[in-house]
């Protein structure tokens, strides 16, 4: 596609529900990286993707959060038993798998645990 | 300390005036820096990257970098109201996997007509 998708653009859910968030990347684009922004400050990293594997995975804060990218495009990050700390924007990103270059943003997913 | 730091602001301009940003970084290896606009709501946007020490100008802006002293900013000319937003400064830091970025915390910008 022309740009980042991602899907919803808002979440509400209960405290212990699970959830997905799903990203669309750029058509072509190898690397894709999922970010946490809480308000007022920096997008957080969470992971990184490389085709269908896990190259950085250190930023996830626990094991509720878990994301996958089966067939090298589209991605899904799942949280188990949501917290109301979980509450944040998760942005996705892509980029070709070339290094030094900025990546493109999707619309991000806004998930408000209630 | 974090790894890419910013002053939160506000930093408040008169409409035509020049903003200047700083952030600085703690990994001295670090090559790519990059700065992205950020509307209230938004995702961000990326509008200035920079890898070489100096100056990099880009209509309005202008990005400059000094590796020595581990500092990257950010110079915006005639600021318009349409500048107000958050700048995040983000860097690829020398120790980190494909081409992750570490953001700093964003500065706020008010531009005053």
């Amino acid at each position: 596609g022309a740009g980042v998708s991602q899907t919803p653009s808002n979440k509400v859910t209960e405290k212990g529900k699970y959830v997905e968030l799903r990203c669309d990347p750029i058509s072509g684009h190898t690397a894709l990286y999922w970010y946490r922004q809480s308000l007022g400050q920096g997008p957080e990293f969470l992971i990184y993707f490389q085709g269908t594997g896990a190259a950085d995975d250190s930023g996830l804060p626990n094991d509720r959060f878990f994301a996958v990218r089966p067939e090298g495009s589209v991605s899904t990050l799942k949280i188990q038993r949501t917290e109301r700390g979980d509450s944040a924007v998760y942005l996705c990103a892509s980029s070709r798998d070339r290094e030094g270059y900025g990546y493109t943003f999707g619309s991000g997913t806004r998930l408000t645990v209630v | 300390q974090k790894e890419v730091e910013q002053n939160s602001g506000p930093l408040s301009v008169p409409e035509g005036a020049i903003a200047s940003l700083n952030c600085t970084y703690s990994d001295r290896g670090s090559q790519s820096f990059f700065w992205y606009r950020q509307y209230s709501g938004k995702s961000p946007e990326l509008i200035m990257s920079i890898y070489s020490n100096g100056d990099k100008e880009d209509g309005r802006f202008t990005a400059q970098l000094n590796k020595a002293s581990q500092y990257v900013s950010l110079l915006i000319r005639d600021s318009q109201p349409s500048d107000s937003a958050t700048y995040l400064c983000a860097a690829r830091l020398i120790k980190a996997a494909g081409n992750k970025l570490t953001f700093g915390g964003g500065t706020r910008v008010l531009v005053k007509p």
